[in-house]
């Protein structure tokens, strides 16, 4: 059955420090990839998508994606973070319709 | 609506009711989901539609749970004879629904509080 891994379930960081999220899945076909945050108190909302072209994909406020299809990869990186950054960061995976999310990662930024 | 709508936003009720959630998703989204988000467990998929059959029922966590799309639009999921490990957000979510942009756009959720 697919599924997606998110390896860091807890993140803390301070200000200006880099951020890389893990993300892999088990699918080896042609797949939609997604990011989603949840900020607090909020719903969930999309950070960045990848349907097909550049794997390098730039997303909302900062953040971008690599796609590695070799590796079944898709992390997320931000360069520089922000307290308003904090939040819980789901990795999803569709190709048949169907999403399907990682157990998420709760980010702490600390000012 | 501009988004997707979810009602109740708030639910409490007893163990061995039952008690039915609703969707209204973004006017012409075809696909529909309903997933459940529980403390540490991430996002469980727990069904899937598309116009008003449901392709995939895989996650629906027991015969209690059941879902239904009426007219490729509202849905309703329902839990009968509810149990305290049913309690947690209930979140819809739909899209266009065809491969190459499949994008899912959230409600706000129901949180299912089972006394």
């Amino acid at each position: 059955a697919q599924s997606v891994s998110q390896h860091n379930h807890h993140v803390i960081l301070s200000e200006a420090a880099s951020l890389e999220l893990g993300c892999n899945y088990s699918y080896g076909g042609t797949v939609n990839l997604f990011w989603y945050v949840q900020y607090p108190g909020q719903h969930l909302q999309l950070l960045l998508k990848y349907f097909s072209g550049d794997p390098l994909v730039k997303g909302i406020k900062g953040f971008e994606a690599e796609f590695i299809k070799s590796k079944f990869s898709f992390n997320l990186r931000k360069p520089s973070v922000q307290w308003s950054d904090t939040a819980e960061y789901f990795c999803a995976v569709d190709n048949t319709g169907k999403l399907i999310f990682g157990q998420g990662t709760t980010l702490q930024v600390k000012p | 609506g501009a988004g997707v709508s979810q009602s109740p936003s708030n639910k409490v009720t007893e163990k061995g009711k039952d008690v039915e959630l609703r969707c209204d998703p973004i006017s012409g989204h075809t696909a529909l989901y309903w997933y459940r988000q529980s403390l540490g467990q991430g996002l469980e998929f727990l069904i899937y539609f598309q116009g008003n059959s449901a392709p995939d029922k895989s996650g629906l966590p027991s015969d209690r749970f059941s879902a239904e799309r009426t007219g490729g639009s509202v849905s309703t999921l329902t839990i009968q004879r509810t149990q305290q490990e049913d309690s947690a957000v209930y979140l819809c979510a739909s899209s266009l629904g065809h491969v190459g942009n499949t994008e899912a756009f959230f409600g706000q959720g129901t949180r299912l509080t089972v006394v």
